[in-house]
């Protein structure tokens, strides 16, 4: 069974200051997907990673993705108010018709 | 630009009701999922479907029916509402080709009581 750990659950942080949140998996698997989630909303796919040291940049977010240590990171540089929602990373094994397995989500206030 | 449309978007069920949970897409995708989201967890899939006339159970599919009589139309059926369905529900789907990401609904807040 394919279970995702993320951490951490919440994480509050300041305004400019960096973060990364992990993303852990158990089997192996053929893509790995981050979303945001704003409260009340539906998710917003941020980035789909699909190979061994695939590292995808959108503003102030930076994910990356290492297989060998079934491992998902999600960086934030210098944190804005903006960026807070909850962030899900999500896995996807090859040949099971793109269904996802989720992680539990991680909570991430941004504050003055 | 419809994209997952879901209706309805808030609904409060008496324990022992039922319901149907309405879902369609406009961009000709072959693949369709309902997950459910309780509060604070993230997504867990009930059930799916690849084509029109196939669907198959997820990981939480006790409770649950679906039908796929159309590529657009993916209704899941509620029957006998408990309280352990209350949660959000949403909608998504995907064209299943290579490197295609999920397109997600709305979702339905449905609160069991």
């Amino acid at each position: 069974e394919l279970k995702v750990e993320q951490n951490p659950l919440f994480l509050s942080m300041q305004e400019g200051k960096n973060y990364t949140i992990y993303c852990n998996y158990s089997t192996t698997s053929d893509r790995l997907y981050w979303y945001r989630q704003d409260p009340g909303k539906s998710l917003e796919s941020l980035f789909v990673l699909l190979s061994n040291g695939a590292v995808k940049q959108e503003g102030r977010l930076m994910a990356s993705l290492d297989t060998k240590a079934r491992l998902s990171t999600l960086h934030i540089t210098a944190a804005v108010h903006d960026l807070s929602a909850t962030y899900f990373c999500a896995v996807e094994r090859k040949g099971t018709a793109s269904k996802l397995t989720f992680g539990t989500g991680t909570r991430l206030q941004v504050t003055l | 630009n419809a994209g997952v449309t879901q209706t309805p978007k808030f609904r409060i069920l008496k324990i022992g009701q039922s319901m149907t949970l309405q879902c369609t897409q406009d961009m000709n995708h072959n693949y369709m999922y309902w997950y459910r989201q309780d509060p604070g967890m993230g997504l867990k899939l009930i059930y799916y479907s690849v084509g029109a006339g196939i669907t198959d159970k997820g990981e939480v599919p006790n409770g649950y029916n679906v039908s796929r009589s159309t590529t657009e139309d993916f209704p899941l059926r509620l029957e006998l509402a408990a309280p352990s369905q209350t949660s959000v529900y949403f909608c998504a789907s995907s064209s299943g080709q290579d490197w295609e990401k999920l397109f997600f609904g709305s979702g339905t807040q449905l609160s069991v009581l």
